[in-house]
């Protein structure tokens, strides 16, 4: 059974620090997704990370994933408060031709002025 | 394209109704998936569909059914509604590998 562990699950930052958002997960999988969801919302969409040693970034966000260690990164650069919301990763668990994501627990982000 | 639509938005049951949670996609995905949210939890997955009539168990099925008639559409059924299917459900298509698209979800809360 795939185990998806987000840590931490929540944290609360000041404008302008840069911190790091970290997703474990159990067993072999080669495609991971971030998604952001705000309050009473649904999820959108951030990175598709693809293979081993893949690097994304947009704006203040940047996202890794290394398949051997089974851990990928989200990074916030020079937080500012409309980063405030709610980040899920999820591993794409494909078995027997059919594909399905499992989910971490989230990562609630508060950034403070 | 509309993306992944889902019917009602909000709904409260009274325990022991049923109710049918629509969902319906334009993009002739392949996959269909309904997960649902507890608060402080990600998302679990009910029931997944890999095409028109097949469909599978997810995680936590127990009290759902689903049908899978046609490409487009998804409806997910809950039996004899019960507090612990208070959550919000949201419904989602992807098309091997090219990424998941999610409804809004419906907001349920059964009382």
């Amino acid at each position: 059974e795939l185990k998806v562990e987000q840590n931490p699950l929540f944290l609360s930052m000041q404008e302008g620090k840069n911190y790091t958002i970290y997703c474990n997960y159990s067993t072999t999988s080669d495609r991971l997704y971030w998604y952001r969801q705000d309050p009473g919302k649904s999820l959108e969409s951030l990175f598709v990370l693809l293979s081993n040693g893949a690097v994304k970034q947009e704006g203040r966000l940047m996202a890794s994933l290394d398949t051997k260690a089974r851990l990928s990164t989200l990074h916030i650069t020079a937080a500012v408060h409309d980063l405030s919301a709610t980040y899920f990763c999820a591993v794409d668990l494909t078995q027997g031709g059919s594909e399905k994501l499992v989910f971490g627990k989230g990562t609630k982000l508060t950034v403070n002025p | 394209n509309a993306g992944v639509t889902q019917t009602p938005k909000f709904r409260i049951l009274k325990i022991g109704q049923s109710m049918t949670l629509q969902c319906a996609q334009d993009m002739n995905h392949n996959y269909m998936y309904w997960y649902r949210q507890d608060p402080g939890m990600g998302l679990k997955l009910i029931y997944y569909s890999v095409g028109a009539g097949i469909t599978d168990k997810g995680e936590v099925p127990n009290g759902y059914n689903v049908s899978r008639s046609t490409t487009e559409y998804f409806p997910l059924r809950l039996e004899l509604a019960a507090p612990s299917q208070t959550s919000v459900y949201f419904c989602a298509s992807s098309y091997s590998g090219q990424g998941f698209h999610f409804g809004n979800g419906t907001r349920l809360t059964v009382t």
